[in-house]
C-alpha cells in the first residue's frame, strides 16, 4: 500500500500529557499538510510543508502545538501539555506542489480526559 | 467566518437516482475546487476536482458543475447506489503559484443511498 500513513490511529491521553503523532506521507509527494476536524465540522487546515521547510501555519496551531519534517519525508506532530479542546481528528495529507489534490491518511483520533 | 458553505446536513435519495450536492463559497480568489468523500472512521477520499477555468467536470458517475458568477459549485452523481452513501466534503484552493497550499472545506453533506 503506497497511500498515506498515519500512526496511531488511537490516542487517549490525560489533560496535560504530551503526544505525539506521526506521518508517511505518499513517496514521491513533496508537499504534506496537517488537519484537525472535530465532529459535525469539515477539515480545518493546521499547516504545511514542502520538503522541510514549514511554509504556512493556520492561526489554530497555538504554541503548544509543534510541526516537524526532517529530511523532507515523514512529519511529526506533537502537542504539549493537552488540553480537552484539544480532542478531534488530526489527518495528514500529501500532494505534489504541481498538483492541488490533496491525498488523506487515515487519521489520528485524540481523546483527551 | 465561512468561506465554503454546504447548507444541506443532509440528502436521502433512492438507489438509481440521481444525487445533487452543492456547494457555495464567498472568496473569489478560490481557483480550484475538489469533492471528497468520506466514510466513517477513514479519511477523506478525493473524488473529482474542477479547474475556475472550466465550467464541467465528468468522471464516469460523478459530474462536477461550476458557476462562477453564482460562486456555486455542486456534484452529480448518477446512477446513485448504495456505497455512495458516505458524507460529502467541498473544498476550494487560492494556490498562487500553481498546486494547492492549503484547502478550505466546507462543513459536509451526509448523504443515504436507499436500496
Amino acid at each position: 500500500d503506497t497511500g498515506v500513513s498515519q500512526n496511531p490511529r488511537h490516542k487517549i491521553t490525560k489533560r496535560g500529557q504530551n503526544v505525539t503523532f506521526r506521518c508517511d506521507p505518499i513517496s514521491e509527494h513533496n508537499r504534506l499538510y496537517w488537519y484537525r476536524q472535530t465532529l459535525g465540522q469539515g477539515p480545518e487546515f493546521l499547516t504545511y510543508f514542502q520538503n522541510e521547510a514549514q511554509l504556512e501555519k493556520s492561526r489554530l496551531l497555538s504554541d503548544r502545538f509543534s510541526a516537524e519534517r526532517p529530511k523532507g519525508s515523514f512529519s511529526t506532530l506533537e502537542i504539549q501539555r493537552t488540553e480537552q479542546g484539544d480532542s478531534a481528528m488530526y489527518l495528514c495529507a500529501s500532494s505534489r506542489d504541481i498538483d492541488y489534490e490533496q491525498y488523506f491518511g487515515p487519521g489520528t483520533r485524540l481523546t483527551v480526559t | 467566518d465561512q468561506q465554503v458553505k454546504q447548507n444541506s446536513p443532509s440528502l436521502s435519495v433512492q438507489e438509481g437516482r440521481i444525487s445533487i450536492l452543492n456547494c457555495d463559497y464567498t472568496n473569489s480568489m478560490f481557483d480550484y475546487f475538489l469533492w471528497y468523500k468520506k466514510y466513517p472512521a477513514e479519511g477523506p477520499t478525493f473524488l473529482i476536482s474542477i479547474s475556475s477555468i472550466k465550467d464541467k467536470n465528468e468522471d464516469g458517475r460523478f459530474t462536477v458543475f461550476l458557476n462562477k458568477s453564482a460562486k456555486h459549485l455542486s456534484l452529480h452523481i448518477v446512477p446513485s447506489q448504495p456505497g455512495d452513501s458516505a458524507v460529502y466534503f467541498c473544498a476550494a484552493s487560492d494556490g498562487a503559484q500553481g498546486g494547492s497550499e492549503k484547502l478550505v472545506f466546507g462543513k459536509g453533506t451526509k448523504l443515504t443511498v436507499n436500496p
